[in-house]
């Protein structure tokens, strides 16, 4: 059985600013990560994943975010906000290995202020 | 590499009418298609798992079959919302894996039925 838990509905920033949204799961097996943004109206895009490899983890945009195998977090960064990172963001997490539904968390409003 | 085409994007139909919905992976062989739902501000909600060529998987208190779903070759998966009822209103999304972790997970831009 997967969980994930992301802490905080709504973010918000100041342009330029840290980015930061958490992301806690609970899996029976190894887990792989996934973090996700979504715009209105649109699918999901891949920012990001975890698959066993590196605990730290560049995407696109400028995000990154970090496995804490002891902390059971896959939280979500950004050194700088820009405007167009405003979005919903989804963590997820799936077993490890291919083909495999996700479970999705429950989503982070990011909100970027000028 | 690895697009997922859904379509149509959005679509509008009447009570107790069909609607269909495709997903089609464009470069990559889709062994496993899952279809979600999404309420307003709420997140995704997996209802059903399709493997190519055997019957889909549904989640608990999905109907199947009001939600049917065939996967009938390696690229193409469909979603049919038959005898639509305003409630059925939502977005859905389908994602394709194609057995290879390189292009897992990816999503079609979503489809935004709205019945009236």
């Amino acid at each position: 059985a997967q969980s994930v838990t992301q802490l905080g509905s709504h973010v918000s920033v100041s342009e330029g600013a840290l980015v930061l949204l958490r992301c806690n799961y609970s899996s029976s097996v190894p887990p792989y990560l996934f973090w996700y943004v979504q715009y209105p109206n649109q699918g999901l895009q891949l920012l990001l994943k975890y698959t066993s490899a590196a605990t730290l983890v560049k995407g696109i945009n400028g995000f990154e975010a970090e496995f804490k195998k002891s902390e059971t977090s896959f939280h979500l960064t950004k050194p700088s906000a820009h405007m167009s990172d405003a979005a919903e963001y989804f963590c997820a997490v799936s077993p490890s290995g291919s083909a495999r539904q996700l479970t999705f968390g429950s989503g982070t409003q990011l909100t970027v202020l000028p | 590499g690895a697009v997922v085409s859904q379509h149509p994007s959005r679509v509008i139909c009447k009570s107790g009418t069909s609607v269909k919905i495709e997903c089609r992976s464009l470069d990559f062989q889709a062994t496993t298609m899952f279809w979600y739902r999404q309420f307003p501000k709420k997140s995704l909600m997996l209802m059903a798992t399709s493997n190519e060529g055997s019957k889909a998987t549904y989640e608990q208190g999905v109907e199947k079959d009001k939600f049917l779903i065939n996967h009938a070759s390696l690229t193409l998966s469909t979603l049919t919302v038959t005898s639509a009822h305003p409630e059925d209103s939502s977005f859905y999304i389908c994602s394709a894996s194609g057995g290879n972790e390189n292009y897992g997970y990816t999503f079609g831009s979503g489809t935004r039925l709205t019945v009236v």
